[in-house]
């Protein structure tokens, strides 16, 4: 069975702080994708990574896939008030997710 | 483009009654969709894999029995939760998979179904 392992799995900071999630596992997938999801609404796809070492940059979002296909992080720069969500990642082969980071970003 | 779309957005029903929850995909066609449930402050846990045509596959512990799913056409998936308990109550949130987007996925607005 595949695991995914986010972390942290809360985060609660000052607007304009910086913050990596992590998302660490044993297998080894062909993508993972990042989503955000608000509260009673399904999830929005952010990024997919499918390249060992890939690093995509989406605005004030930088994600990365490690270089064994196994790991992933996202990292936030300057966080604002709009980026609180619930983060997940997502690994395939199937869609499987990890738990979830809970960020409240505070003005 | 790639929209899912779910009917209804909530239900509230007796215990014992069924439920069927809809998915579709508005500007493409899906030969895969899955559905997730999840649960207060956790993350999406896949029940099953819907394949056009044949029988849906679900992963293990997912009563089969119990969460019908149907996947006639390229555009509509249900799920059905049959006898439906209390402990059913939860967030259903079906996904498409786009073949010629690299199969990325796209999430419906999900359904919260309360069980009275």
């Amino acid at each position: 069975t595949q695991l995914l392992e986010q972390s942290p799995q809360f985060l609660s900071i000052q607007e304009g702080e910086n913050l990596t999630v992590y998302c660490n596992s044993s297998s080894v997938f062909s993508s993972l994708q990042w989503y955000r999801q608000e509260p009673g609404e399904g999830p929005v796809l952010l990024v997919t990574v499918v390249t060992g070492g890939e690093v995509k940059k989406l605005k004030r979002l930088t994600f990365q896939f490690g270089d064994a296909r196994k790991d992933s992080s996202l990292h936030i720069t300057a966080a604002q008030p709009g980026d609180t969500g619930l983060y997940l990642c997502g690994g395939y082969n199937k869609l499987i997710f990890g738990a979830g980071t809970r960020l409240a970003v505070h003005p | 483009g790639a929209v899912v779309s779910q009917h209804p957005s909530w239900v509230i029903c007796k215990s014992g009654t069924s439920v069927k929850i809809e998915c579709r995909s508005l500007d493409f066609q899906a030969t895969t969709m899955f559905w997730y449930r999840q649960f207060p402050k956790q993350s999406l846990m896949l029940m099953a894999t819907s394949n056009e045509g044949s029988k849906a596959t679900y992963e293990q512990g997912v009563e089969k029995d119990k969460f019908l799913i149907n996947h006639a056409s390229l555009t509509l998936s249900t799920l059905t939760v049959t006898s439906a308990h209390p402990e059913d109550s939860s967030f259903y949130i079906c996904s498409a998979r786009v073949v010629q987007k690299d199969n990325e996925q796209f999430f419906g607005p999900g359904t919260r179904l309360t069980v009275l």
